[in-house]
């Protein structure tokens, strides 16, 4: 079975600064998917980035990028010079690839300051 | 090109009716699955379909099912409405089964009174 852990119920952090969002997921798989999703109000999952599990390279895209640990299983995601549209919740989740099941954690919510 | 689509976006019923919600996937998108958010269970899977079968299912009562289409579109259905079925029902579209990344749609929000 696999399980995502996000431990931070929510964050908050001032407009143009950084902020880190903390995940730790268990599998038996040897392959697998990881995912940062954001979930504004208007409720739509929009896909933020992700990461295959065989890459020992970080994803980024843009002003966020994953910090990947795949021997302590821990999948971060920095979001740097963070702006208001950036106010979400936050979902990590993994995917072990012989199916669509994504398995997600209870997200974080994120508050940007202006 | 379109994304997902959920009708109805809103939707209220009374315990022990039942319910049938829609969902048409990305053009060219032949998988679709359905996740239930709550606030105390947060997002949990419900099963997916890929050409017109049900390819996988998640923990959940005989109550909730759903089908595919020859065109992909999906729908799933919840009888017996319960309290506990009030939700946001999201589905996802991906290329195949198992193809990453999935796409939401903007979801369904089911009220039970």
């Amino acid at each position: 079975a696999q399980t995502v852990t996000q431990s931070q119920p929510e964050m908050s952090v001032q407009e143009a600064e950084t902020v880190t969002l903390s995940c730790t997921y268990d599998t038996s798989e040897s392959n697998y998917y990881l995912f940062w999703y954001k979930q504004p109000p208007s409720r739509q999952m929009i896909l933020v980035i992700r990461q295959e599990a065989y890459k020992q390279q970080n994803a980024t895209e843009n002003r966020f990028s994953v910090n990947f640990q795949k021997a302590a299983k821990s999948f971060s995601l920095k979001i740097s010079d963070s702006q208001l549209g950036d106010t979400a919740m936050y979902f990590c989740a993994l995917n072990t690839g012989a199916n669509s099941k994504l398995t997600f954690g209870k997200g974080i919510t994120l508050s940007v300051r202006p | 090109k379109a994304g997902v689509t959920q009708t109805p976006r809103y939707l209220i019923k009374t315990r022990g009716q039942q319910v049938t919600l829609s969902c048409s996937p990305i053009s060219g998108h032949r998988s679709v699955s359905w996740y239930q958010q709550t606030p105390g269970q947060g997002l949990q899977f419900l099963f997916e379909y890929f050409s017109e079968t049900q390819r996988n299912k998640g923990n959940f009562p005989g109550r909730f099912s759903g089908r595919q289409f020859s065109n992909s579109r999906s729908e799933m259905n919840v009888s017996t409405l319960e309290l506990g079925d009030s939700a946001l029902y999201l589905c996802a579209s991906s290329l195949y089964q198992g193809g990453q990344p999935q796409h939401f749609g903007d979801g369904t929000r089911l009220s039970i009174l």
